[in-house]
């Protein structure tokens, strides 16, 4: 099983909404990755877990909180967002982080999110 | 600073055609690189990986090459289709294993 899911599909939201995405894998990888990518750009990277420690952060707004409560699980929690926040948010995992050789990384479908 | 170019930015080919997108990078001091398919609003899709020390993939109708010295890897798709249609990224891992990724080639299939 090379899937990684993404819930929800869609969000649409208030700038004083707080909402969550989700995001699961099943291949034992260690490694979790959460990107935003804006249209017709390749993804930035937000954050990375390894071994369920945050191992990375770009300087993403305190506005997004990444949280992994398991190894299988990833979650993206969103407070006070701005509309130029709206974008597809996708979810990643790799066998490890940082590694030479064990760190293809499968991606899910991704979030589409609406910041109204 | 390593730097990833992926020429031209669209492509459109009759359907049936052999084709070669192409990859550059400035630094050839790479671990791998990764061939991604994207359909437009969705996830990505892994395609092929080549680890540094490998020279080429091969999956189905796809193959993708890797020249370390030239700083180039090309992924050749054969009797092209229409399903074939997407946005196709490489990324490659450099020193900071983050994902370095080129901006893409939007191919597109004309029946």
């Amino acid at each position: 099983d090379t899937e990684v899911t993404q819930t929800p599909k869609h969000l649409v939201m208030g700038m004083t909404n707080k909402k969550s995405l989700k995001c699961e894998q099943h291949m034992g990888h260690r490694a979790m990755y959460w990107y935003k990518q804006k249209a017709k750009k390749p993804p930035e990277l937000m954050f990375v877990y390894s071994y369920e420690k945050l191992s990375i952060n770009e300087s993403v707004p305190s506005r997004f909180s990444p949280e992994c409560p398991n190894s299988s699980l990833l979650n993206l929690h969103l407070h006070a967002l701005q509309p130029e926040d709206s974008a597809l948010y996708l979810c990643a995992s790799s066998q490890e982080f940082p590694d030479r050789l064990y760190n293809e990384q499968f991606f899910g479908p991704g979030t589409r999110l609406t910041v109204l | 600073k390593q730097e990833v170019t992926q020429i031209p930015a669209a492509l459109s080919v009759p359907e049936g055609e052999n084709l070669v997108l192409n990859c550059s990078f400035t630094d050839s001091a790479i671990y791998n690189l990764q061939w991604f398919r994207q359909d437009p609003g969705k996830g990505l899709t892994s395609l092929l990986l080549i680890q540094s020390s490998q020279r080429e993939q091969t999956s189905g109708r796809l193959n993708a090459s890797l020249d370390k010295s030239s700083g180039r890897s090309t992924l050749y798709i054969a009797a092209s289709q229409p399903g074939d249609s997407a946005t196709y990224l490489c990324a490659l891992i450099h020193s900071n294993y983050q994902l370095i990724w080129g901006a893409g080639t939007k191919l597109i299939i004309k029946p």
